[in-house]
């Protein structure tokens, strides 16, 4: 089985319905995060979470909220989409307690959303 | 702020070509370094990685060298495969300082690779 988890893995909806994105990890990881990629911007982080008591904001976060309902868990929700929220979002884990690999991020495979 | 650029592309090659993705930086002090790789349909993994300057990261027949003076990290193969084929990111963390930045990565864009038989 996959270390980190996304549901759905596609999904198309319209301008204005609420949707949220899943994501789970069996990584035991302390760090999660919340990208989008677009063609030619690479990935921008949306926002990310220390631990279920702290999540922080990246650098495009308007649009979008998180929840962290427990270590392994971490959901996007899109309250009302738009068009330009069209794109392939990935989560991330990393475990900072490690020094070693503090900085190392595990991806999922990734969830391709549709606004129309 | 922090900033990763890499050379863009798409970059087309045969099999057996030699590989070098362009990739520079900007940040402040001594950021780790990574390559990741995105295979079509796949989510993001990590190539290798640099620590410090004039390290070499190096994994499956990609090297990439910290160069703190020129602030690069070209990723480098000496003969690519049709299963090389991917989407390569170049990326940094900020120095091991604590705090809310620690551990966090800047991406650049990306870039395509395409290998043909």
């Amino acid at each position: 089985d996959a270390d980190v988890t996304q549901t759905p893995r596609n999904r198309i909806t319209k301008t204005g319905k609420r949707i949220m994105l899943e994501c789970s990890q069996t990584k035991g990881h302390d760090r999660m995060y919340w990208y989008r990629q677009d063609p030619g911007l690479g990935l921008r982080l949306i926002y990310y979470s220390f631990d279920v008591k702290d999540i922080n904001k990246g650098e495009i976060s308007d649009g979008y909220s998180v929840s962290r309902q427990a270590q392994a868990k971490f959901s996007l929700s899109l309250e009302s989409a738009i068009p330009n929220q069209t794109a392939l979002y990935f989560c991330a884990t990393s475990d900072t307690r490690d020094r070693a690999v503090y900085n190392e991020q595990f991806f999922g495979p990734g969830t391709r959303l549709t606004v129309l | 702020g922090d900033s990763v650029t890499q050379m863009e592309g798409p970059v087309t090659l045969s099999e057996e070509a030699f590989l070098t993705i362009n990739c520079t930086y900007t940040a402040t002090g001594y950021p780790s370094l990574f390559w990741y790789v995105q295979y079509p349909g796949e989510g993001l993994q990590l190539l290798l990685k640099a620590t410090k300057a004039d390290d070499k990261g190096s994994n499956k027949g990609f090297e990439a060298t910290y160069r703190k003076e020129t602030t690069s990290f070209h990723l480098e193969k000496g003969s690519v495969q049709v299963s090389d084929s991917a989407v390569y990111f170049c990326a940094l963390s900020p120095p091991n300082a604590g705090g809310t930045s620690y551990g966090k990565l800047t991406f650049g864009q990306g870039t395509i690779l395409t290998v043909h038989p």
